[in-house]
């Protein structure tokens, strides 16, 4: 079975700064997908970023980039430029490939991230 | 409206009540989930329809019972909830694909607070 870890329960960062959340993955399968998710105040779970196992290069949209270790099952997410908006519950997700079956997102126990003014 | 739509947000109810819980998708998807979201528990799955069909019950009790009339529509009907089953209630679809995974979008859930 795939477990998802996020070894860091709560975080702060200054706005402007930089953070990186951790999270590590551990499966036997050689194709899924790896998601960040962001849970603000609101509970709406929104969808940061997306990294296909097959990938090598890095995902990166806008402020948001994660750093992808397949051999080390490692999926780290960087926030560049940190905005108070940011302030939120941090998901790391993973996601097995298979063909015509149903999706199956295993999540981890999130992270909790303050931007600090 | 757009995207995942689910209501009521909020509810409160005994654990003589039945109640249900409404998801909606607007995003032209074909599978549609439930999760539970319990303090300090990482989202656990329910449910899973793929094409209307349910493909997954993850050793969900029978108190739970969910229905998914068409592929934009999906419920969760709850009878005799215990005060443990409170927890926010995720909805999310996807759109599925021969040996492809697309991403889950989640609408706002359902607070429910069971007496």
């Amino acid at each position: 079975a795939q477990t998802v870890t996020q070894s860091q329960p709560e975080m702060s960062v200054q706005e402007a700064e930089t953070v990186t959340l951790s999270c590590t993955y551990d499966t036997s399968e050689s194709n899924y997908y790896l998601f960040w998710y962001k849970q603000p105040p609101s509970r709406q779970m929104i969808l940061v970023i997306r990294q296909e196992a097959y990938k090598q290069q890095n995902a990166t949209e806008n402020r948001f980039s994660v750093n992808f270790q397949k051999a080390a099952k490692s999926f780290s997410l960087k926030i560049s430029d940190s905005q108070l908006g940011d302030t939120a519950m941090y998901f790391c997700a993973f996601m097995k490939l298979f063909q015509g079956g149903s999706e199956k997102l295993v999540f981890g126990k999130g992270t909790k991230l303050t931007v600090n003014p | 409206e757009t995207g995942v739509t689910q209501t009521p947000r909020h509810l409160v109810m005994g654990m003589t009540n039945k109640k249900s819980l409404k998801c909606e998708q607007h995003l032209g998807h074909n599978a549609m989930y439930w999760y539970k979201q319990s303090a300090k528990k990482p989202l656990e799955l329910m449910f899973v329809y793929n094409f209307k069909e349910q493909t997954e019950n993850n050793s969900v009790p029978s108190r739970f019972s969910p229905e998914c009339p068409n592929s934009s529509h999906l419920f969760l009907h709850l009878h005799t909830l215990q005060p443990e089953d409170s927890a926010l209630y995720l909805c999310a679809s996807s759109r599925l694909g021969l040996a492809t995974q697309e991403t889950q979008y989640f609408g706002p859930g359902t607070r429910l607070l069971v007496l």
